[in-house]
């Protein structure tokens, strides 16, 4: 079945630091997602993307739809402390459109980010 | 406006009991989906109902099965429990009525443990 790649699978950040993160596929995406996950909680949408070469920021974060349509990346700018958590990229694979409802929402194993000790 | 919400919490059932799973979508959403997330890994999907139909389904056996009711809230039933089954058991709810890849909202989900 279709997967998602994400890397680094864990990092550690200090506080101020900038932080990326990516997400490749094998197959084209037609929306890409963030989402966060704190301890004992669901995932949290951060950004969603639509569009091939889409660039868009919520705050400290900003995202990027690639332009083959294969990949996305997450930057978060000037870390604070709780920014630490698990982050998930998902994607709609393209060949998903089952006009008018949702398809298979696919999400990579997740980015932990941890506090530099 | 009250997100997804889910109950219970936790549960502690034992190898071949049978577990219901409760859901009530973010207000507004018509749609309901079902993941399940073994530890250390991304959410797998098990299946979306919509207009209180199974609309799809992901790569789970039988044992596993749901249902809609009018009012958009859900239930995932799992029989015959495997030790396999221990995982958080998240609900999504979404918005069909816009775009058809819209993003799914979670709830903080069920944390099921087969002893």
């Amino acid at each position: 079945g279709q997967q998602l790649n994400q890397s680094p699978q864990s990092m550690f950040i200090q506080e101020g630091e900038d932080v990326s993160m990516n997400c490749t596929s094998s197959s084209i995406f037609n929306t890409w997602l963030w989402y966060k996950q704190d301890p004992g909680e669901g995932p949290v949408l951060l950004i969603a993307l639509y569009k091939a070469g889409e660039l868009t920021s919520n705050g400290r974060l900003t995202a990027q739809f690639g332009i083959t349509r294969k990949d996305s990346f997450l930057n978060i700018s000037a870390s604070i402390p709780s920014d630490v958590g698990i982050y998930f990229c998902a994607g709609y694979p393209n060949s998903m459109n089952y006009g008018g409802s949702q398809g298979n929402l696919i999400f990579g194993k997740g980015t932990k980010l941890s506090v530099k000790p | 406006d009250a997100g997804v919400t889910q109950s219970p919490t936790h549960l502690i059932k034992t190898r071949g009991q049978q577990v219901t799973l409760r859901c009530s979508p973010k207000s507004g959403h018509d749609t309901v989906s079902w993941y399940q997330q073994a530890l250390g890994q991304g959410p797998q999907f098990i299946f979306q109902y919509y207009e209180e139909e199974e609309r799809q389904r992901g790569n789970f056996p039988d044992r596993f099965s749901g249902h809609q009711f009018p009012n958009y809230s859900s239930e995932l039933n799992v029989n015959a429990l495997l030790l396999g089954d221990s995982a958080l058991y998240l609900c999504a709810s979404s918005d069909t009525r816009g775009t058809y890849n819209s993003p799914l909202h979670f709830g903080n989900g069920t944390r099921l443990t087969v002893t």
